[in-house]
C-alpha cells in the first residue's frame, strides 16, 4: 500500500539550516506537503509542492522534490529554537477516483534547536 | 472564523461510553475530513466528506464509530461503546481545494 517515510529525529544548532527528508511510494500523489506540529496541538500547513516542480521556495523554507526517487526535502534557513516541533510529510492519496485530498503522512521528525 | 474549529479539546471517558465530537469547518471549504493521531504516529486518515456526502471511509473506522454532516457545514464523530484502543487525538481538517488545514484536534482518553 501507500507509504511515507521519514526520518524520526534530527538535531541542529540555532542558525544553522535544517534538511528533513521524505520518501513516498505512489508516484501518482499530484501534492506533497509538510505540516508542522508542535506539543499538544494541531497541525500547521507549512507549504506544499505540485508534482510537476523541482523546487519551492518560501521564505526561510525550501522544498526539493526528486519525483524519479519519490523523495521530497524541507531545508529550513537560518533555524531558530522557535522551530523546534515536529515535521510531517504528507503524499495525496489518489483512488480511482482521482484525488479526494485525503492524506497519508510520515510519522513526523522531531526536530530539535539547540541554542 | 479563521480556521476549523474541534469541540471539546480534551475528553475523558469510561470504557463503554459513548462521546461524540463536533468539527467546525473553514467557511465555505466543501471538504472536510477526520484523522486519528496517536502517541509518535502521524495522522492516519478515517474518513470524508464532500459538501454533506460521506464519500469515502477507512477500514480504521469500525461499526462503532460513526460520522455526519448533515447541512454540509459542521461535522460530528461518534465513538460508541469506547474501548481503551480509542484513546488518541482526533483530528478534523478543511479544504476547498489544494489546502487542508487542521484543527486543534479533541484528545480522548478512554479510561
Amino acid at each position: 500500500g501507500e507509504d511515507v517515510e521519514q526520518s524520526l529525529f534530527l538535531s541542529v544548532r540555532e542558525g544553522d539550516s535544517s534538511v528533513i527528508n521524505c520518501t513516498y511510494t505512489d508516484s501518482s500523489s499530484t501534492y506533497l506537503y509538510w505540516y508542522k506540529q508542535e506539543p499538544g496541538a494541531g497541525l500547521q500547513l507549512l507549504t506544499y509542492i505540485f508534482s510537476n516542480m523541482d523546487m519551492k521556495q518560501d521564505q526561510r523554507l525550501t522544498v526539493l522534490l526528486n519525483k524519479k526517487d519519490k523523495h521530497l526535502s524541507l531545508r529550513i534557513a537560518d533555524t531558530q529554537t522557535g522551530d523546534s516541533a515536529i515535521y510531517f510529510c504528507a503524499a495525496e492519496r489518489m483512488n480511482y477516483g482521482g484525488s479526494q485530498g485525503n492524506l497519508i503522512f510520515g510519522k513526523g521528525t522531531k526536530l530539535s534547536v539547540k541554542p | 472564523d479563521t480556521g476549523v474549529s474541534q469541540d471539546p479539546r480534551h475528553k475523558i471517558t469510561k470504557r463503554g461510553q459513548n462521546v461524540t465530537f463536533r468539527c467546525d469547518p473553514i467557511s465555505e471549504h466543501n471538504r472536510l475530513y477526520w484523522y486519528r493521531q496517536t502517541l509518535g504516529q502521524g495522522p492516519e486518515f478515517l474518513t470524508y466528506f464532500q459538501n454533506e456526502a460521506q464519500l469515502e471511509k477507512s477500514r480504521l473506522l469500525s461499526d462503532r464509530f460513526s460520522a455526519e454532516r448533515p447541512k454540509g457545514s459542521f461535522s460530528t464523530l461518534e465513538i460508541q461503546r469506547t474501548e481503551q484502543g480509542d484513546s488518541a487525538m482526533y483530528l478534523c481538517a478543511s479544504s476547498r481545494n489544494t489546502e487542508a488545514f487542521f484543527g486543534q484536534g479533541t484528545r480522548l482518553t478512554v479510561v
